[in-house]
């Protein structure tokens, strides 16, 4: 069984541009959620989503944004990237839906440098 | 105020000791606990969940939750130097709608010594 997928694994953008990352889920999974880790603040909680819906959002401004396709996968996107925006971006997918949330599957990340 | 809070360490155990890592949360609300476990480089993996008041065990890893003190831990039992690597403690929070959201503790970077 195909673990959570992130594309692209690295990438480098300049202060100003936006970036798109990409999200697969495990198949069967409906939800995912998006992390940003940093050495100094941990991981991060951005947002979740489930049945193309988000159900959660984190405290990130506004310039983060994310959405759910009919297929489960994801995307985030971040403009105007300032270099606090450096970070390992996780996302984790979950077969739990409503109540208590199950077990969150980690892809391997889009690192993110901001120049 | 953080909501999950742990030491960040390093904590260092000689092997075959017990590593004791500790975590609470401000969400009283809150109603599943996990520790994750990350080596460095690699994304985190579920190692333990626990829901109700008391200890969980499996294998060497113990869990411990007590929701009046709104604390949780983790024992890690004949330590090896492979059990080296950063603990995450997360609990899930009631979001803005009816589902939750899962939140982590920044971790405590534990070191097996041999």
């Amino acid at each position: 069984k195909a673990g959570v997928t992130q594309t692209p694994r690295y990438l480098i953008k300049t202060r100003g541009q936006q970036v798109t990352l990409s999200c697969s889920p495990i198949s069967g999974h409906r939800s995912v959620s998006w992390y940003q880790q940093t050495p100094g603040q941990g991981l991060q909680f951005l947002f979740e989503y489930f049945s193309e819906t988000q159900r959660n959002k984190g405290n990130f401004p506004g310039r983060f944004s994310g959405r759910q396709f009919s297929n489960s996968r994801s995307e985030m996107n971040v403009s105007t990237l300032e270099l606090g925006d450096s970070a390992l971006y996780l996302c984790a997918s979950s077969l739990s839906g409503t109540g208590f949330t199950g077990e969150l599957f980690f892809g391997e990340g889009s690192r993110l440098t901001v120049l | 105020q953080k909501e999950v809070e742990q030491n960040s360490g390093p904590l260092s155990v000689p092997e075959g000791a017990i590593a004791s890592l500790n975590c609470t949360y401000s969400d009283r609300g809150s109603q599943s606990f996990f520790w994750y476990r990350q080596y460095s480089g690699k994304s985190p993996e579920l190692i333990m969940f626990i829901y109700s008041n008391g200890d969980k065990e499996d294998g060497r890893f113990t869990a411990q939750l007590n929701k009046a003190s709104q604390y949780v831990s983790l024992l890690i039992r004949d330590s090896q130097p492979s059990d080296s690597a950063t603990y995450l403690c997360a609990v899930n929070e009631r979001g803005y709608s009816s589902a939750s959201k899962i939140i982590f503790g920044s971790g405590t970077r534990l070191s097996i010594r041999p």
